[in-house]
């Protein structure tokens, strides 16, 4: 089974500075992908970006960014100029591509609240 | 947006009362999950089904039953409630041959 592990529950960053929140997974798997999900106040989920664990470029989304590191199992996400609107909880995700038991499930991990501070 | 539409959205019900959650989409998805987000352990999935009558146990899946009859809905029944089921549950649905997974608003269901 897939563990996502996110180590940080709680952070804060003033407007227009840069944050970065970590996560770590653990898993035997080669094909996969990992995600990073917002959760604003509205309850929502929202997919924030995407990386495909072949891809050794590390995806980037606007002002969104991740640092994948496979060997280490490490995907943290930065985000730069931070915004007011970009206080949320931040959740990371696993899903396993192959076939058979478990594919193609999201994996999450416990999240990391943020908020921005004017 | 995927068309994915939770009924309710609200519910409040005794210990003991069965509930059903109804997951309605529109985007013709094979995969439909359901998750429970209680605070301190994120989402955990309860079950899923990658087709009409497939499906399959998640994590959390005790005291909880799923039923797909048709690719656009999927029903998460409780048997009997408990106040331990107390919790928001997300439906979430994903198309073949793609990778984001689409979610609906949420369920927040008490049960007293």
């Amino acid at each position: 089974a897939q563990t996502v592990t996110q180590s940080q529950p709680e952070m804060s960053v003033q407007e227009a500075e840069t944050v970065t929140l970590s996560c770590t997974y653990d898993t035997s798997e080669n094909n996969y992908y990992l995600f990073w999900y917002k959760q604003p106040p509205s309850r929502q989920m929202i997919l924030v970006i995407r990386q495909e664990a072949y891809k050794q470029q590390n995806a980037t989304e606007n002002r969104f960014s991740v640092n994948f590191q496979k060997a280490a199992k490490s995907f943290s996400l930065k985000i730069s100029d931070s915004q007011l609107g970009d206080t949320a909880m931040y959740f990371c995700a696993f899903m396993k591509l192959n076939s058979g038991a478990g594919s193609y499930q999201l994996t999450f991990g416990k999240g990391t609240k943020l908020s921005v501070i004017p | 947006d995927a068309g994915i539409t939770q009924s309710p959205r609200h519910k409040v019900t005794e210990t003991g009362t069965p509930v059903t959650l109804r997951c309605h989409q529109t985007e013709n998805h094979r995969y439909m999950y359901w998750y429970r987000q209680d605070p301190g352990h994120g989402l955990r999935l309860i079950h899923y089904s990658y087709g009409v009558k497939d499906t399959d146990k998640g994590e959390v899946s005790d005291g909880y039953s799923v039923s797909r009859s048709k690719t656009e809905d999927f029903l998460l029944t409780l048997e009997s409630a408990t106040s331990s089921q107390t919790s928001v549950y997300f439906c979430a649905t994903k198309g073949t041959g793609n990778t984001e997974a689409f979610f609906g608003q949420g369920t927040r269901l008490t049960v007293v």
